[in-house]
């Protein structure tokens, strides 16, 4: 079964810094999805950014990019230029292409950005 | 602009009284899911539809039921509830079977209090 690990329960940075936010997992396939997925206090869950496993290129959007390590498992988040609308719990989610439309979540970390 | 909506959001019911939670898309999307997230948790999977075909997760209590009449709605059936099961409920859809190029959209989830 596949797993994901997001080690930080909290963070906080200071508007206009750049943070990182860290996700493991654990699986044994060559090929999958993974998405990093935020929601906002009392607000709907929504996509900040997705990787196919098999693209070696880092996925950009915008001021959200993450540091794909697929040797490591790896999937961070960095968000630069911190706004205080980023403040949210954030979610690493993996998923396998064609296996029960299942997205695994991790834990989550919480978000906090400091004016 | 919504386009999964859940309602109601906030629902409070009594030990054992049965309660309906629905969720209803405008994206015609073929696959809807039920999720059920606890303070400070990862959501974690129910069951989804496929069209009309029901998945259901193998630890899934009995006391879980889902119902989807049409492509637009979809409805979650707690039978007896108990202080368990008081979480946030997320319902999201997909269009096929969730993939890079088509990841979950959520609603804003229906928060269910057992007393």
């Amino acid at each position: 079964a596949q797993t994901v690990t997001q080690s930080q329960p909290e963070m906080s940075v200071q508007e206009a810094e750049t943070v990182t936010l860290s996700c493991t997992y654990d699986t044994s396939e060559n090929n999958y999805y993974l998405f990093w997925y935020k929601q906002p206090p009392s607000r709907q869950m929504i996509l900040v950014i997705r990787q196919e496993a098999y693209k070696q290129q880092n996925a950009t959007e915008n001021r959200f990019s993450v540091n794909f390590q697929k040797a490591a498992k790896s999937f961070s988040l960095k968000i630069s230029d911190s706004q205080l609308g980023d403040t949210a719990m954030y979610f690493c989610a993996f998923m396998k292409p064609r296996y029960g439309n299942k997205l695994v979540f991790g834990a989550g970390t919480i978000l906090r950005v400091k004016s | 602009d919504a386009m999964v909506i859940q309602n109601p959001r906030y629902q409070v019911t009594q030990f054992g009284k049965p309660v309906t939670l629905s969720c209803s898309q405008t994206l015609n999307h073929n696959v809807m899911y039920w999720y059920q997230q606890k303070s400070s948790q990862a959501p974690k999977l129910l069951f989804h539809y496929y069209d009309k075909d029901f998945n259901n997760e193998a630890d899934t209590p009995d006391n879980f039921q889902s119902r989807r009449p049409n492509t637009s709605f979809c409805f979650l059936d707690i039978r007896s509830p108990g202080l368990g099961d008081t979480a946030m409920y997320l319902c999201a859809t997909s269009r096929q079977g969730g993939s890079y190029n088509s990841p979950l959209h959520f609603g804003n989830g229906t928060r269910l209090t057992v007393t």
